[in-house]
């Protein structure tokens, strides 16, 4: 079965720098898809960045990208420039690969505060 | 803007009521979806319809009862549910076809459900 595990379940960041959340998974597929969700206290799920495993590039979206380790199994993202409402609860997800009705697997999340 | 409504945005019940939950989207999507989540926790997946179908029950209690009546519009009746039961509930939708497997899930803002 597979897995996603967030170590951090806290970050801080200062306003302006870079913060990196790191995920790691576990799956036996080499067809897959990643995504870095965030959920602020609004309560929606918003969609950050996603990944296909198929792709060697790492996905960039403005000021977030990820290092994508395929062999290590390993997700993280990067926030550059931090900003205010970047504060949030961040998910990791993964997700089978085929076409069909997809069950992601969530980690546990990373909450991270953004100083002033 | 959210593209998947769900309403009401609160609901406070007693044990011995019947409620309803109700999802809607309009961007075309064939697949939709139900998780339970609590507070600091990632979404838990309930239930998944494919094309009005359902696709997979991850062993809900019969207490929560889901239907899809049409393709645009996801429901979750609810009876004799516990305080146990009382969560953020989160709808969500996604493109199922072949071709569009790297296309997320989207999510509505949630219902909070308080179970008195």
């Amino acid at each position: 079965a597979q897995t996603v595990t967030q170590s951090q379940p806290e970050m801080s960041v200062q306003e302006a720098e870079t913060v990196t959340l790191s995920c790691t998974y576990d799956t036996s597929e080499s067809d897959y898809y990643l995504f870095w969700y965030k959920q602020p206290p609004s309560r929606q799920m918003i969609l950050v960045i996603r990944q296909e495993a198929y792709k060697q590039q790492n996905a960039t979206e403005n000021r977030f990208s990820v290092n994508f380790q395929k062999a290590a199994k390993s997700f993280s993202l990067k926030i550059s420039d931090s900003q205010l409402g970047d504060a949030a609860m961040y998910f990791c997800a993964y997700r089978h690969g085929p076409s069909g009705t997809y069950k992601y697997i969530f980690g546990t999340g990373t909450r991270l505060k953004v100083l002033a | 803007d959210t593209e998947v409504t769900q309403t009401p945005k609160h609901l406070v019940m007693g044990m011995t009521n019947k409620k309803s939950l109700k999802c809607e989207q309009h961007m075309g999507h064939r697949a939709m979806y139900w998780y339970k989540q609590k507070a600091k926790k990632p979404p838990e997946l309930m239930f998944v319809y494919s094309y009005e179908k359902l696709s997979i029950n991850e062993s809900v209690p019969s207490r929560f009862s889901p239907e899809c009546p049409n393709s645009s519009l996801l429901n979750l009746h609810l009876h004799a549910l516990q305080p146990e039961d009382s969560a953020l509930y989160l709808c969500a939708s996604s493109q199922v076809r072949t071709g569009f497997e790297n296309q997320p899930q989207h999510f509505g803002d949630g219902t909070r459900l308080s179970i008195l």
